[in-house]
């Protein structure tokens, strides 16, 4: 079967560190691969798109690595700050359906001060 | 510009009442889409729209409707409320006129079905 898969469980770590979050994909052969934001009570809010032939693409404090042959997707920030915590999901577009995107559940970041 | 706005933010039903959740655009953004997010869950399609006049079911369209008949709205219905239609529903867009880019969403609608 078809699966996205976050880590679940909440990441902790403190100001300053670099988080990782990874993002596993089984059965599908994404040709795109999104990561958002999501904070409480809100909607989630894109932050980096990386293409099936890109191996990294980085914003800022953001760094995505997408490696195809793993079905895996890195998802950094270094230097985090409190202001980072929240929700991370990420998302493919699957190939041949490029107007649809397949969510994971996401994993909760928390950056302690 | 307002972006994806929805409309109401809140609402319980009792089962079996039905009603409709809005979503308004003023990007002039072709694709629309509707999600359901369950507690702790990733975000499930429901249904989804290329255009005015064109709508397609998504993974998860079971008791709801959709209908497009303009380029900026586009309205899930619920006909028969249920309690497993408790759920905060998203609607977004897609951004520009390549099928690869970013999503838009809105800020929500929390549904509880009592």
């Amino acid at each position: 079967s078809q699966k996205i898969e976050q880590n679940s469980e909440a990441l902790n770590i403190q100001e300053g560190k670099t988080a990782t979050l990874t993002c596993n994909y089984t059965n599908y052969s994404p040709a795109y691969l999104q990561w958002y934001r999501q904070d409480p009570g809100r909607g989630p809010v894109f932050l980096l798109l990386i293409r099936e032939n890109e191996k990294e693409k980085r914003k800022e404090r953001l760094k995505v690595t997408f490696d195809t042959t793993l079905k895996q997707s890195l998802f950094h920030i270094t230097a985090s700050q409190p202001a980072d915590s929240a929700t991370y999901l990420c998302a493919l577009t699957p190939g041949g359906a490029t107007n649809k995107l397949i969510f994971g559940t996401g994993t909760l970041l928390a950056v302690q001060p | 510009n307002a972006g994806v706005t929805q409309t109401p933010k809140f609402r319980i039903l009792k089962i079996g009442q039905s009603m409709t959740l809005q979503c308004a655009q003023d990007m002039n953004h072709n694709y629309m889409y509707w999600y359901r997010q369950d507690p702790g869950m990733g975000l499930k399609l429901i249904y989804y729209s290329v255009g005015a006049g064109i709508t397609d079911k998504g993974e998860v369209p079971n008791g709801y409707n959709v209908s497009r008949s303009t380029t900026e709205d586009f309205p899930l219905r619920l006909e028969l409320a249920a309690p497993s239609q408790t759920s905060v529903y998203f609607c977004a867009t897609l951004g520009g006129q390549r099928l690869y880019n970013e999503q838009f969403f809105g800020p929500g609608t929390r549904l509880t079905v009592l």
